[in-house]
């Protein structure tokens, strides 16, 4: 059973579009919800995290949307980049959990056309 | 340059035939683990390092071992491979295991068991 629910599954995009993929949670502990990026053959990287403090994060061309009350938090790619293309994963994790154990999300495949 | 190594990075095998891929970090992280990468599962725990000779299970051990007797190495172990461990495998580091420490992957371990 997925503790973090990603959609949708892949994306289409037209360069200069804006990418949207959601993440819902249950686990009302959680407390941490970042974004990996990950490209063919290479291993995730962290893009953006947030915390429950704040309802948005911005890096860049990218922004992390949160929403405590509905637990879900979404990931936006502005002025979206053949360089996008690639599958991001949200994940979460709680502090009160020592070992720091993280749920990812299914992962959705992003691609960007010219 | 900071990085977690893994090897092999492809791999088939038969049915049986004990493996071990190994993971190697140079940035002195006391925290390791190893995920799998599933279509539409996105990533998995499988176990996880707090430090040398400190290790737990994660979501999906079930078929694996794993060992940490130096603080740079967290090999794993197949004892006996079966086809359903035919997967994308991931190492990943960090500083500690409070989650909010950022989490740095290997490039990744394709298994193929025949």
């Amino acid at each position: 059973q997925q503790q973090v629910k990603q959609s949708p599954q892949s994306l289409i995009v037209q360069k200069g579009g804006i990418s949207i993929i959601n993440c819902a949670y249950e686990n009302t502990a959680f407390d941490y919800f970042p974004w990996y990026q990950q490209f063919p053959g290479k291993g995730p990287a962290l893009l953006i995290a947030i915390r429950p403090d704040v309802s948005e994060k911005k890096e860049g061309r990218f922004t992390i949307s949160f929403n405590k009350s509905a637990k879900q938090f979404s990931l936006h790619i502005m002025d979206s980049q053949p360089g996008d293309s690639a599958t991001y994963f949200c994940a979460a994790s709680s502090s009160t959990d020592s070992w720091g154990k993280f749920q990812f999300g299914a992962g959705t495949q992003v691609v960007v056309t010219p | 340059e900071a990085q977690v190594t893994q090897n092999p990075r492809y791999l088939i095998t038969v049915t049986g035939k004990k493996l071990t891929v190994t993971c190697s970090q140079n940035m002195n992280h006391e925290y390791m683990s190893w995920y799998r990468q599933d279509p539409g599962l996105g990533l998995r725990q499988i176990y996880y390092s707090m430090n040398v000779e400190v290790t737990d299970k994660g979501d999906v051990p079930e078929g694996y071992k794993v060992s940490r007797k130096e603080k740079r190495n967290f090999p794993l172990i197949l004892e006996s491979p079966s086809p359903n461990q035919t997967s994308l495998y991931f190492c990943a580091s960090r500083v500690s295991g409070i989650s909010y420490n950022e989490q740095f992957f290997g490039p990744g371990t394709r298994l193929t068991v025949l």
